[in-house]
């Protein structure tokens, strides 16, 4: 079974730095898909990144960005220019090639300070 | 059709009552999916469905819960005998039948037990 863990349960950063969020993942796969998501207090989870495990490439969004280490089973959310509205709990995904169920990690509550 | 719906957003309930809460997905999404969340924790699948065919359940899913989408649209997640460890966030997610590509989660429904 796939197993996702995120060993920082909080994090903070001032505005307008950089913060970088963990996750390391275990699985016997060779191809799968990793996902970073964004659950802001009582609204709905929302995706940030995906990762395709193939891709050798890290994924890229506007000031979200992955550091994909495959050989480490290492998946890091990187978040330039930190803004107010990025305060929220991200978790960790992990998804497997039948497209079904996605496994989660424990999530890190990130704080933005002024 | 904007998105995915889950209905109550909110139920409270006696122990030992049922209780039954409905998902509407994107139209035009044949998978639906099934995720318990506790406070602080990332969500745990339990079940889901392609079309109407029910493919996979956790071992989470125990006797007192039972999910259906009967005509391959709307899904309801039941549990019956409800315990205050039922106190969680129940989210659905819809997704097409191929790739994550629009894997998309809905509000959820909150469900507190007393």
């Amino acid at each position: 079974a796939q197993t996702v863990t995120q060993s920082q349960p909080e994090m903070s950063v001032q505005e307008a730095e950089t913060v970088t969020l963990s996750c390391t993942y275990d699985t016997s796969e060779s191809d799968y898909y990793l996902f970073w998501y964004k659950q802001p207090p009582s609204r709905q989870m929302i995706l940030v990144i995906r990762q395709e495990a193939y891709k050798q490439q890290n994924a890229t969004e506007n000031r979200f960005s992955v550091n994909f280490q495959k050989a480490a089973k290492s998946f890091s959310l990187k978040i330039s220019d930190s803004q107010l509205g990025d305060a929220a709990m991200y978790f960790c995904a992990y998804g497997g090639t039948s497209y079904g169920k996605l496994t989660f990690g424990q999530g890190t509550i990130l704080t933005v300070h002024p | 059709d904007t998105g995915v719906s889950q209905d109550p957003r909110h139920k409270i309930t006696k122990r030992g009552q049922n209780v039954t809460f409905r998902c509407d997905p994107i139209s035009e999404h044949n998978r639906l999916y099934w995720y318990r969340q506790t406070l602080g924790q990332g969500p745990e699948f339990l079940t889901y469905f392609q079309n109407e065919a029910q493919l996979e359940k956790s071992r989470l899913l125990s006797d007192r819960f039972s999910a259906e989408r009967p005509k391959g649209s709307f899904s309801t997640l039941e549990i019956q005998r409800t315990e205050q460890g039922d106190s969680a966030m129940y989210l659905c997610a819809s997704s097409p039948t191929t790739g994550y590509y629009g894997y998309t989660f809905g509000s959820g429904t909150r469900l507190t037990v007393v």
